[in-house]
């Protein structure tokens, strides 16, 4: 299946609990990144890997955390939730860093 | 801290008008740059890159590094233009998008 598939599409949790989001990157990509967008904001950068190793993070505390497998499947964990983690996550995959990102959809997670 | 600014939040033109929409961002190295579009009900897909010098969908864009901006422009607006437009800044590892231009072209 070509194009960056999320999943799952919304999820709700509990503030003090734990989350993993999982993203499949589009096929030949092997770079990912992956982004929180709050509402009415724009998409703020969490990290990023290139072949299973992070190469770039941006302002994001320790709790968030991220895998890249050797298939270029990548997760997204987030520990000890706060409420201030509500937010659409975005997934991006590219051939290079720079070349330009192809987004999925996105998950939708809410802490109560 | 590296930001990219968009100072207009909302920006309404009528169909045929030009359309500018205004980025500016604070790196002092070599930009990567780029323009993201989001319409309705769809994903964030990128637009352009500055360094490819291409024109998609009749929207251009040009590096100014002196007045450090990259504003994206249109010289007739259509209504499919409508949409969510964000400006982004690629530096060494780091990538950091504007907070986005809601773009409303009028019949």
């Amino acid at each position: 299946e070509t194009g960056v598939t999320q999943s799952p599409t919304h999820l709700i949790k509990t503030r003090g609990q734990q989350v993993t989001l999982r993203c499949s990157s589009q096929s030949g990509h092997n770079t990912v990144s992956w982004y929180q967008q709050a509402l009415g904001q724009g998409p703020q950068f969490i990290f990023q890997y290139y072949r299973e190793e992070e190469n770039g993070r941006g302002n994001f505390p320790p709790r968030f955390s991220g895998l890249q497998f050797p298939n270029y499947s990548s997760e997204l964990n987030v520990n000890a939730l706060e409420l201030d983690d509500s937010a659409l996550y975005l997934c991006a995959s590219s051939s290079g860093a720079w070349d330009g990102y192809t987004f999925g959809s996105g998950t939708r997670l809410t802490v109560v | 801290a590296q930001r990219v600014t968009q100072p207009e939040k909302l920006l309404s033109v009528f169909k045929g008008a030009p359309v500018e929409l205004k980025c500016n961002y604070s790196y002092s190295g070599s930009p990567e740059l780029f323009w993201y579009v989001q319409y309705s009900r769809q994903r964030l897909q990128l637009l352009l890159r500055h360094i490819s010098r291409e024109s998609i969908k009749g929207f251009t864009a040009d590096l100014n590094k002196g007045e450090t901006s990259f504003h994206l422009k249109k010289p007739f607006a259509q209504e499919e233009d409508s949409a969510m437009y964000y400006c982004a800044l690629g530096y060494g590892q780091n990538f950091v998008f504007g907070p986005g231009t809601r773009l409303s072209v009028l019949p």
